[in-house]
């Protein structure tokens, strides 16, 4: 199957410092991407989706100030946890839509960042 | 939110038992899939079902659908320690023409060995 990586795979940063996460598609394209946290012994909830060359579309509840998404190649998100506090600690998912036809596709997904902030 | 429920949330049983998980959901579905997760890792793609077929089978998988019910379950036949995971039942929602894979709260199988 078609692959999907992230980074970094974990970070601890200081409370108040900016974190940035990427997630690629390394052999398709994708220009929609999905951004999940998951917290220990629960299930993942979509923050976001992004989409290449636009606007992310966040979920309700999920600041856009705090988690910005950029999507500026065919190839690349990246979410950035701005101004990061301990509660922000959890683990970052992201997916890639690869379109294998008229109205189906299939999701892939990266390895997961694990962000700690201290 | 969460699209599904899960139940049940924990299961425990020995080696060669066989593992049931089920999976409500609240909208009307294009498809639903399984996804299992090793601890602190990502997902893995198991099985897909559509809206328009109620049984599926994969190796030791066996995924049942039922869209009057709204709910779907999973079956591991002679379950392993290596079956050890969570597993999670995620729906395809498509809304303002944009697509996104919403998932249930997810069992945590421990198969012991």
């Amino acid at each position: 199957g078609a692959v999907v990586s992230q980074h970094p795979s974990w970070v601890i940063c200081k409370s108040g410092t900016s974190v940035k996460i990427e997630c690629r598609s390394l052999d398709f394209q994708a220009t929609t991407m999905f951004w999940y946290r998951q917290f220990p012994k629960q299930s993942l909830m979509l923050m976001a989706t992004s989409n290449e060359g636009s606007k992310a579309t966040y979920e309700q509840g999920v600041e856009k100030d705090k988690f910005l998404i950029n999507h500026a190649s065919l190839t690349l998100s990246t979410l950035t946890v701005t101004s990061a506090h301990p509660e922000d600690s959890s683990f970052y998912i992201c997916s890639a839509l690869l379109i294998a036809g008229k109205n189906t596709g299939e999701l892939f997904f990266g390895e997961g960042s694990r962000l700690t902030v201290l | 939110s969460q699209q599904g429920e899960e139940d049940p949330q924990a299961l425990s049983i020995q080696e060669g038992e066989n593992a049931t998980m089920n999976c409500s959901y609240k909208t009307s579905i294009n498809n639903l899939q399984w996804y299992r997760q090793n601890s602190g890792r990502g997902l893995v793609h198991l099985i897909l079902i559509r809206s328009n077929e109620r049984e599926k089978h994969s190796g030791r998988l066996r995924v049942t659908l039922d869209t009057s019910k709204k709910s779907s379950s999973l079956l591991i036949t002679a379950s392993r320690a290596a079956d050890t995971a969570s597993y999670f039942c995620a729906t395809v929602l498509l809304m303002d023409s944009s697509y996104k894979l919403i998932f249930g709260s997810g069992t945590r199988l421990l198969v012991r060995p």
